[in-house]
C-alpha cells in the first residue's frame, strides 16, 4: 500500500512561476516530513524538512506548508528557475525510523 | 571525504544469479538503508540498519538479504535474481533517526 501519496506525477511551470507539489498521508505516527530533490543520474538530496508541530517552514524560495488535521503537506517553489528542473520526492518517517517516500514529481521549468 | 560510495554503478545479471551490491560510508553514520527506485513507484525501502549488528526489513524485503558487521559497510545481497528486481538501487546513510539521508550515486541493475 502507498503510505505517502504524492501529486502531480509531472509538472510544467514557466520561469518565475510558482511550483506546487502535494502529499498526503494516513499514519498519524509519522513525525518528520522531508522533501528530497533528485537530478538525473544522481541520488536524491535533502531539500527542506518539517516536523508536525509547525505549520510552515521557509528556506529561500522553498516553503513547506503542513496541515496536520488534513494529514497533508506541500512544497511550494517560488520564482521557479530552469535549474529547479528535477524530480521531487516527499517523505515521512515512522516511529521505527523508516523513511517512506512518495512516488515523485518530475518538474520542468521552461525558460 | 567520499560520503556514500556504491559499487558497481551498472550490472547485468541473468535470472537466478546472485550478487552483492556494495555500500560504504565514511561519515560514521549509525543509520544506513537501501532503496530501490522504479518509474512511478518512487523510492521503496528494502532494508535498513540503525547500527552495527542491527538490521530490519523495509517495505519490499523479499529476495534481498543484508548484514551490518561494521558501521561503515552495508552490503545488499540478491539471492537469486529475478527480472522484477531490475531497478536502480540507492544506499543512504544518516547520523541517526533517518534525518538528512545522504544518498550514494546508485547502482543500475538489469536482470535478463
Amino acid at each position: 500500500q502507498q503510505q505517502v501519496k504524492q501529486s502531480p506525477q509531472s509538472l510544467i511551470v514557466q520561469k518565475g512561476g510558482i511550483s506546487i507539489i502535494n502529499c498526503a498521508y494516513e499514519n498519524t505516527a509519522f513525525d518528520y516530513f522531508p522533501w528530497y530533490q533528485q537530478f538525473p543520474g544522481k541520488g536524491p538530496a535533502l531539500l527542506i524538512a518539517i516536523r508536525p508541530d509547525v505549520s510552515e517552514k521557509k528556506e529561500g524560495r522553498f516553503t513547506i506548508s503542513f496541515n496536520k488535521s488534513a494529514k497533508q503537506f506541500s512544497l511550494h517553489i517560488m520564482d521557479s528557475q530552469p535549474g529547479d528542473s528535477a524530480t521531487y520526492f516527499c517523505a515521512a518517517r515512522d516511529s521505527s525510523y523508516k523513511l517512506i517516500f512518495g512516488s515523485g514529481t518530475r518538474l520542468l521549468v521552461r525558460p | 571525504n567520499a560520503g556514500v560510495t556504491q559499487t558497481p554503478k551498472f550490472q547485468v545479471l541473468k535470472t537466478g544469479q546472485s550478487m552483492t551490491l556494495q555500500c560504504a560510508q565514511d561519515m560514521n553514520h549509525e543509520y544506513m538503508s537501501w532503496y530501490r527506485q522504479d518509474p512511478g513507484m518512487g523510492l521503496r525501502l528494502i532494508h535498513y540498519s540503525v547500527g552495527a549488528g542491527i538490521t530490519d526489513q523495509g517495505e519490499v524485503p523479499n529476495g534481498y538479504n543484508v548484514s551490518r558487521s561494521t558501521t561503515e559497510d552495508f552490503p545488499l545481497r540478491l539471492l537469486s535474481a529475478a527480472p522484477s528486481q531490475t531497478s536502480v538501487y540507492f544506499c543512504a546513510s544518516s547520523y541517526g533517526g533517518s534525518e538528512k539521508l545522504f544518498f550514494g550515486s546508485g547502482t543500475q541493475l538489469s536482470v535478463l
